[in-house]
């Protein structure tokens, strides 16, 4: 069975950093593209982020690019989101979601991490 | 960047009634277009993907059609588990997103 455990949410101020984890687990990690999916309090979903299988390639939504990283540890089976210069517009609720076989719909998502940006 | 509209915002229905979701994308997304169902405090659930398969346990009851630039999700018969926000997703461009939104409430 497939999980998706995400972690590393709190309450941060402006400008400083953040690091989420995802630990998955029930499928073979490497073999799937994994995203960074958000949605703050009330709000719609926004992607953010997408690492490819491999790590090799990486894609971000403007709003945070240049400020956050995705990276993957294929041996720990666990996505990681960098969350660097915070903003009070990048609170929401985290989600990590896995990619269905060979396309960018997400087949499976994690329960959310909340992170708050205030002073 | 590819904008998903989602209409109407919300729709009030009756239990057992139907209920059709539209979704229309600024550029053609070809078939790359999923829908999902996220109830309060959850995660959303994928539906549909491809524009028309259902995903795995989703009932029949659920169906997408459409392609190019404007989908459609239908409810045959709305049951108390599917009032719920419905989602469409493109997958066709970079960046990936979604629409705002459908509220389907209790009539």
């Amino acid at each position: 069975e497939v999980s998706l455990l995400e972690s590393g949410g709190g309450l941060v101020q402006p400008g400083e950093s953040l690091r989420l984890s995802c630990a998955a687990s029930g499928f073979a990690f490497t073999s799937y593209a994994m995203s960074w999916v958000r949605q703050a309090p009330g709000k719609g979903l926004e992607w953010v982020s997408l690492i490819s299988g491999g790590g090799g390639s990486t894609f971000y939504a403007d709003s945070v690019k240049g400020r956050f990283t995705i990276s993957r540890d294929n041996s720990k089976n666990t996505l990681y989101l960098q969350m660097n210069s915070l903003r009070a517009e990048d609170t929401a609720v985290y989600y990590c979601a896995k990619s269905q076989s060979g396309y960018h719909n997400f087949d499976y998502w994690g329960k959310g991490t909340l992170v708050i940006v205030s002073s | 960047e590819t904008v998903m509209t989602q209409s109407p915002a919300t729709l009030s229905v009756s239990p057992g009634e139907g209920a059709t979701l539209s979704c229309r994308a600024s550029q053609s997304v070809r078939s790359n277009l999923a829908w999902y169902q996220q109830k309060p405090g959850q995660a959303p659930r994928l539906l549909i993907f491809g524009a028309s398969t259902r995903a795995t346990g989703i009932p029949a009851r659920f169906s997408g059609s459409g392609s190019g630039t404007e989908f459609t999700l239908t409810i045959s018969s709305l049951q108390s588990e599917d009032f719920a926000v419905y989602y469409c997703q493109q997958y066709n461009n970079w960046p990936l997103t979604f629409g705002g939104g459908t509220k389907v409430e209790i009539k």
